[in-house]
This record gives structure tokens, sequence and C-alpha cells, in this order.
């Protein structure tokens, strides 16, 4: 069993829907949770950042993280075209050996205009 | 323009042959990191470094190795031990002192074999 699970997708959505995503995880220990966005064929960058639990608001952007469930979500209000790419979630203990980050396999968002 | 440069864009290797992927960062940062990407699997560490002339294997080594000669750089070489090396390979780059929360990626290698 994997550390950290995603659901592949593809989810579809019509333009200004919410797009909601989640990951869960069996490590008790991680503390620190991330969102990247991966278009295809380049590089992930980070979306979100999140310590501990709780939500956090950026633009269109939301993060939850909910330790007791082992649980971390991510929506998107008012969604795009331009924000169809592959979401992956991400996080890592406190002091993990060289900041080592475990990643989930990435969701696929596809957002019709 | 600070950044992560990743070169070739893609790379063929035949049958055992080594390769080598170069990695460059102008950001200053002491950490750097490779990965390897396949479908469905998310990014898994090979191999990381935190400062010059010191590196560590991730979860993923066997078949690779590396080298960190200078900060900006931390070329990957993909070795004939490694029997399914066809995937997309990605560097990054962090500041250590803020931790990988904040790491930064490159544009990544399509590495095939022919």
């Amino acid at each position: 069993q994997k550390e950290v699970e995603q659901d592949p997708g593809p989810l579809s959505v019509p333009e200004g829907a919410i797009v909601s995503l989640n990951c869960t995880y069996s490590n008790s220990a991680f503390q620190y949770f991330m969102w990247y966005r991966q278009y295809s064929r380049k590089g992930p960058e980070l979306l979100m950042y999140t310590y501990s639990s709780g939500n956090k608001e950026d633009g269109r952007f939301t993060a939850q993280v909910d330790k007791s469930s082992k649980y971390i979500s991510l929506f998107i209000r008012d969604s795009q075209p331009s924000d169809s790419a592959t979401y992956l979630c991400a996080m890592r203990r406190i002091k993990a050996a060289g900041n080592k980050l475990t990643f989930g396999g990435g969701t696929r968002v596809l957002v019709k205009p | 323009d600070g950044g992560i440069t990743q070169s070739p864009k893609y790379l063929f290797r035949k049958e055992g042959q080594n390769v080598t992927l170069s990695c460059e960062q102008n950001l200053n940062h002491d950490a750097m990191y490779w990965y390897r990407q396949d479908p469905g699997q998310g990014l898994r560490l090979i191999y990381y470094s935190q400062i010059v002339n010191d590196f560590q294997k991730g979860d993923i080594a066997e078949g690779y190795s590396v080298s960190r000669e200078k900060k900006e750089s931390f070329p990957l070489t993909v070795t004939s031990a490694q029997k399914n090396p066809t995937a997309f390979y990605l560097c990054a780059s962090s500041d250590r002192n803020r931790g990988a929360e904040t790491q930064y990626f490159g544009p990544g290698t399509r590495l095939l074999v022919l």
C-alpha cells in the first residue's frame, strides 16, 4: 500500500465549477502538506503549502488538512480551462532526511470551456 | 532570470549505454534533488544533495549515480545497470534552511530506450 493515495482521474468539470481534489495518507508523522500543479511535459510548480491542520486560502485556491482523518484537500473555485493540469499532493515529516517529500500519484483535471 | 535548467529535453539510450542528464540552477540553493516520474506513480526520489561534495541515496538509487562538484550543478548518470530507465526525470532545488516545501523544479528530461 502506498503511503499517499490520490485518485488518478481524469476529473472533468465545466468552466466556472469548483474543482475538489484530495489525498489520503497513512503516516501520521507527516506535518507539512503541499499541492503542486503540473502541466503536460513540464515540471511541477508549488501552489499551496500548509503546516499541520487547518485551512489556507490563496486567491481561488483553498487547501485543507484534516490530520485526524489523514486527509487533505484542494479546492479550486471558478475553474478556468487554464487550470487543466495534473495536481500532485506532497507531504513530509518534520525531520525527514534531506527534507524528503512523499508524493501522491497525481490527479488529472480537465476544465471544459 | 533565476531558475533551474535541464538538458537535453529528450534523450535516447541504447542498450548497455550510460547517459548523463544535466541540471543547473542559479537560485543559490544548497539542496538539489533528482526525481523519476512514471505514469500514475507520482515522483520518486533518486538522489539528493544538501551541500557541495555530498549526496545521499533516495528511494530508488540503484542503477543511477550523481556528483555535486559545484553548487550550481547536479548531473545524473543513468547507468546500464538501470534496466527500466524510460521515464520523465525531474531535477529540483531548495533553500535548505526553508525546507523542501519550497522545492523548485526544472522542466524535465524525457529518457527513452532505443
